[in-house]
């Protein structure tokens, strides 16, 4: 079945370093790929997405890169504040269209 | 704008019990999507509906089931609580349209003792 693979499951950085978090997925059917960050205790927030015809979007210190061919696309976040600090998932849209598949998270941490 | 809600926040059910949890979507959403979350990982997928309809089920036993009313808000049910149960439920909605982007509500954080 469908497959999304997320590394690394915890990164630390210090304020102001970049954030690089990869993921993998298995359909090549596929075509739309959102990252969402959970707060502790709060709802997965949609913060970026990325549909197959480009290969990266950016919003602010926040972008996402797709590879197609490699079937990889990775979340970067520059010049990281505390408030940046969250558990962060990759999804990917299974072959039905009817469901996102989700990797198992990033767990990442700013120091100030 | 409001966005998604569900109800009740916090529940504790005992083993074999059932529980009805309820979500409502954003206005003008017809797709109502439920996941299941366990602690320390990513959402599962359990249902999707839309315009009513079940378009998609994800591998959860019979124990579970949901519908969607003409309003779009939508109803989760599992039957004969089991301990692996607990877990956060969470619904999501979409607007019109295939693979648009899911809004997820609050969740309900289930406990089964």
């Amino acid at each position: 079945g469908e497959n999304v693979e997320q590394h690394p499951s915890t990164l630390s950085v210090q304020e102001g370093d970049s954030a690089v978090i990869k993921c993998t997925y298995s359909d090549s059917a596929s075509n739309y790929f959102p990252w969402y960050k959970q707060e502790l205790g709060k709802r997965p927030q949609l913060i970026i997405d990325i549909r197959s015809n480009v290969g990266e979007k950016k919003d602010q210190r926040i972008a996402v890169t797709l590879n197609k061919t490699a079937k990889h696309f990775s979340l970067h976040i520059t010049e990281t504040q505390p408030e940046d600090s969250a558990v962060y998932f990759c999804a990917a849209w299974n072959q039905a269209g009817t469901a996102l598949i989700f990797g198992k998270g990033t767990t990442l941490s700013v120091s100030s | 704008d409001a966005g998604v809600t569900q109800s009740p926040t916090h529940l504790i059910k005992t083993r074999g019990q059932h529980v009805t949890l309820r979500c409502s979507p954003i206005s003008g959403h017809k797709s109502v999507s439920w996941y299941q979350q366990v602690l320390g990982q990513g959402p599962q997928f359990i249902f999707q509906y839309y315009e009513k309809e079940e378009r998609g089920r994800g591998n959860f036993p019979d124990r579970f089931s949901a519908r969607q009313f003409p309003n779009y808000s939508s109803e989760l049910n599992v039957n004969a609580l089991l301990l692996g149960d607990s877990a956060l439920y969470l619904c999501a909605s979409s607007a019109p349209g295939t693979r648009r982007e899911q809004y997820f509500g609050p969740g309900t954080r289930l406990t089964v003792t």
